[in-house]
């Protein structure tokens, strides 16, 4: 069982570029999540996917977009990066709500 | 929405000693709260949840308590060890009691050999 795994581990982008954030479990959980870590500030959640087929906004939605592509596949989006978005991205899911969430290893996504 | 405090933001303390951590929470609707470790280049990971129809859970050196009418939660760690050194968070299921977690800011604990 590999768990969480996120897709890059590091990143560099230039100001407007776009790029996806990759996430994958095989644990065969129903919810998925992606939060963002910036220092002093805890985890922020972007987005979630209660289930296959449905997402919904966190707490700091605006600049990204997610696909849940099936179950085990959940897409972060920038597309039109900026500085602001300088942060550690993780990934996260769980059997259902209210459960224990497994985090990936995070990627460190730097704008200039 | 809701809203977590979590104190104090780094703690040090000498190895065999206890160590605890308190958050408060601001939505009387939350009944989920989780926390987390995080050690240096990781993602976090749970060491212990309560929900609120319980005051008190242990886990080996590990406990939390809940208070709801307060609505205050803590985390005790005793007999600390050099491994325990790590990033902790709090949590709060969110507005409502929604799956959405609200995370406290974090404390830095370092235990002292």
């Amino acid at each position: 069982n590999a768990g969480v795994t996120q897709t890059p581990k590091f990143q560099v982008l230039k100001t407007g570029q776009s790029m996806t954030l990759q996430c994958a479990q095989d644990m065969n959980h129903n919810s998925m999540y992606w939060y963002r870590q910036d220092p002093g500030m805890g985890l922020r959640l972007i987005y979630y996917s209660a289930s296959e087929g449905t997402t919904d906004k966190g707490e700091v939605p605006n600049g990204y977009n997610v696909s849940r592509l099936n179950k085990r596949e959940f897409s972060l989006r920038l597309e039109s990066a900026a500085p602001s978005q300088t942060s550690v991205y993780f990934c996260a899911s769980s059997p259902s709500s209210f459960n224990e969430q497994f985090f990936g290893p995070g990627t460190r996504l730097t704008v200039l | 929405g809701e809203n977590v405090e979590q104190h104090p933001s780094t703690l040090s303390v000498q190895e065999g000693d206890s160590a605890v951590i308190k958050c408060t929470y601001s939505d009387s609707a939350s009944n989920y709260f989780p926390w987390y470790k995080q050690e240096l280049g990781k993602g976090p990971q749970l060491i212990i949840d309560i929900r609120s129809n319980v005051g008190e859970k242990k886990d080996q050196r590990i406990a939390v308590t809940l208070n709801k009418t307060a609505k205050h939660f803590s985390l005790h760690i005793t007999e600390t060890q050099p491994e325990d050194s790590a990033v902790y968070f709090c949590a709060a299921s969110g507005k409502g009691g929604s799956e959405k977690l609200v995370f406290g800011k974090g404390t830095k604990l370092t235990v002292n050999p």
